[in-house]
């Protein structure tokens, strides 16, 4: 069974510190890997999309990291702000669309 | 552009009835999945549907069945409902290929009493 391991499981910073979210795989065969963000009650929006032939991908903030041979990534949120609270979600795929994901980072942002 | 639409938002049913949820895929896109997520959980895999025909599937009971229409529209369709079933149903559609981002829809938010 292929599974996703999200680390840790929830998080309380203060407003302005960076962070750094934990995501492990165990398969090796993965196409890409995505970055969500979900807040309470609604649908996932996709922050980061990476090929497995890349090694990382940057949005404003926000760098997500990919290493294939340990089965890793990580997403880095430089200075939070209390707006990034939500839960954030990493998912990979095979091939063919689909995902698996982990069950999340809940992560809420203090002023 | 709408991106993916889902009807209806939220849903209350009581065990054993059955229900169908919709969506609508975002426009230039041709394959929808859907995907079940509990209360503090990820999403988990139910199935995929490409030109109308059901590609993949998820580790859940024939009682989840689905269907794609010509205009690349699904529905989700549970039969016998469940307690477990209460769920945010999640629809997601994206272009053939595999390489482009999903695009997810808000969710139907299912309760089964």
């Amino acid at each position: 069974k292929q599974e996703v391991t999200q680390i840790p499981a929830a998080l309380s910073v203060p407003e302005g510190e960076n962070l750094v979210l934990n995501c492990s795989f165990t398969d090796s065969a993965i196409y890409n890997l995505q970055w969500f963000r979900q807040d309470p009650g609604k649908g996932l929006t996709s922050l980061l999309l990476i090929q497995s032939s890349q090694r990382e991908q940057t949005s404003g903030r926000l760098n997500a990291s990919l290493d294939k041979s340990s089965g890793r990534s990580t997403l880095y949120i430089a200075a939070s702000q209390p707006g990034d609270s939500a839960t954030y979600l990493c998912g990979y795929t095979g091939g063919g669309n689909k995902l698996t994901f982990g069950t999340g980072t809940q992560l809420k942002v203090e002023l | 552009d709408a991106g993916v639409t889902q009807s209806p938002t939220h849903l209350i049913k009581t065990r054993g009835q059955q229900v169908t949820l919709r969506c609508s895929p975002k426009s230039g896109h041709d394959t929808v999945s859907w995907y079940q997520q509990a209360l503090g959980q990820g999403p988990q895999f139910i199935f995929q549907y490409y030109e109308e025909e059901e590609r993949q599937r998820g580790n859940f009971p024939d009682r989840f069945s689905g269907h794609q229409f010509p205009n690349y529209s699904s529905e989700l369709n549970v039969n016998a409902l469940l307690l477990g079933d209460s769920a945010l149903y999640l629809c997601a559609s994206s272009p053939t290929g595999g390489s482009e981002k999903l695009l997810f829809g808000s969710g139907t938010q299912l309760s089964v009493l």
